[in-house]
């Protein structure tokens, strides 16, 4: 079946620290992923992707990693900062151009 | 600033009634999509098009309908409007399919 989701529905990590939020996905045959940032109010925002012919793709201040023996996904963000509060979401593409969403996982930051 | 802009931000109607969300694209993509986001089930894919012709197609209720112009602004009708239709609809729009696509800020919808 087609269905995208993620650990943890929330996260909250130290002003600093490094945050990891994961995205599990049930379709092999998924060829690419994204991970979107939604801050309150807004729409969401690409913040990195990545294709299924790599396992690792580094942006700045962000890493995507692609397990694809166990059909995971991560994000990590180094240094979290304030501004780094938000929702995230993985989304996966099957095929055709649809992208199916995760869940979300709401990121705080503690000062 | 994405670059998608999307009108109104909010809309307030009736069960029963019909509206139509406007969007329009960056200078430059020619896909367009529409997603719907509520609070019990995140964010969905609803239509695609790709310059002016469907594209795919998500959970779409056949109620909702929609279409890109020349142009390649888009529309998204909603009709016979339930309460359950209350969401945030956006727009998204890319160069091309599978390319990566760019958000608008979004029409709440209010159905009383």
């Amino acid at each position: 079946g087609e269905s995208v989701g993620l650990h943890l529905p929330t996260l909250s990590v130290q002003e600093g620290d490094n945050s990891i939020i994961n995205c599990a996905y049930s379709n092999s045959a998924s060829d690419y992923f994204i991970w979107y940032k939604q801050e309150s109010g807004k729409g969401p925002q690409f913040i990195i992707d990545i294709r299924s012919n790599m396992d690792k793709r580094q942006g700045q201040r962000v890493t995507v990693l692609l397990n694809k023996t166990v059909k995971h996904l991560s994000l990590q963000i180094a240094a979290t900062q304030p501004g780094d509060s938000a929702v995230y979401f993985c989304a996966e593409s099957q095929g055709a151009q649809k992208l199916v969403f995760g869940q979300g996982t709401r990121l705080t930051i503690n000062p | 600033d994405s670059g998608v802009t999307q009108t109104p931000k909010h809309l307030i109607t009736a069960t029963g009634q019909r509206v139509t969300l406007r969007c329009s694209p960056r200078s430059g993509d020619l896909s367009v999509y529409w997603y719907q986001q509520s609070l019990d089930q995140g964010l969905q894919f609803l239509i695609q098009y790709y310059n002016g012709e469907e594209r795919a197609k998500g959970n779409i209720l056949e109620r909702f309908s929609a279409q890109q112009f020349p142009d390649l602004h888009s529309e998204l009708n909603l009709s016979s409007l339930e309460l359950g239709d209350s969401a945030l609809y956006f727009c998204a729009s890319s160069v091309a399919p599978l390319n990566e696509q760019f958000f608008g800020p979004g029409t709440r919808l209010t159905v009383l």
